[in-house]
């Protein structure tokens, strides 16, 4: 079935330190890819987006993400983490017809002082 | 564009009551998603407006629920005969015909069934 799956339900992380939170996909051809953040009791807010070309994207926040399509990953990383950073993180995927999104179960962020 | 909205933010039932929540979309998207998110789980997908026609429904979506877009503008959802098992947050998201997949969330509206 095409999914995405996130790995790690939970990381802890130090204010400053870098960060990569995983993400694998099953997908027979090259998917779109996104990642949201969302903050405690909040909707989702869309980080950034892979659709083709570059594999490297840039989104909001100082946040960007790899495709790496050997390893069939989609990670986010961000080099210094702030503590406003703290928040679930979601991989998302197509999830079949009409443009409709799949989810992966989302990490938890903490970020200690 | 203020994004997409969403209202009542937090709604608390009793079991058997009825209850609706609405959406306003990005005015100028055309596709609107209802996702329900529960305790510790990505959000999934319920159903799928493009303009005023209703062309998704998941499985997930009991007959109990029923949704709306009658102008093709904004959405109401609603849940009758709530459950326990209801509860959860209705997040409405909605995307352009020309980036379908970049989809724009609500804030969501937080259900209680008590």
């Amino acid at each position: 079935a095409q999914s995405v799956t996130q790995p790690d339900i939970h990381i802890t992380v130090s204010e400053g330190a870098s960060l990569e939170l995983r993400c694998n996909y099953s997908y027979g051809a090259t998917p779109y890819l996104f990642w949201y953040v969302q903050s405690p009791g909040q909707g989702l807010q869309l980080l950034l987006k892979y659709f083709s070309g570059d594999t490297l994207v840039q989104g909001i926040k100082g946040f960007e993400a790899e495709f790496k399509r050997s390893q069939s990953s989609f990670n986010l990383r961000k080099p210094s983490v702030h503590w406003s950073d703290a928040a679930e993180y979601f991989c998302a995927g197509p999830g079949g017809s009409n443009y409709k999104l799949t989810f992966g179960k989302g990490t938890l962020l903490t970020v200690n002082p | 564009d203020t994004g997409v909205s969403q209202d009542p933010r937090h709604k608390i039932t009793k079991r058997g009551q009825n209850v609706t929540f609405r959406c306003d979309p990005i005015s100028e998207h055309n596709r609107l998603y209802w996702y329900r998110q529960t305790l510790g789980q990505g959000p999934e997908f319920l159903t799928y407006f493009q303009n005023e026609a209703q062309l998704e429904k998941s499985r997930l979506l009991s007959d109990r629920f029923s949704a709306e877009r009658p102008k093709g503008s904004f959405s109401t959802l609603e849940i009758q005969r709530t459950e326990q098992g209801d509860s959860a947050m209705y997040l409405c998201a909605s995307s352009s015909a020309g980036s379908s997949y970049e989809q724009y969330f609500g804030p969501g509206t937080r259900l209680t069934v008590t």
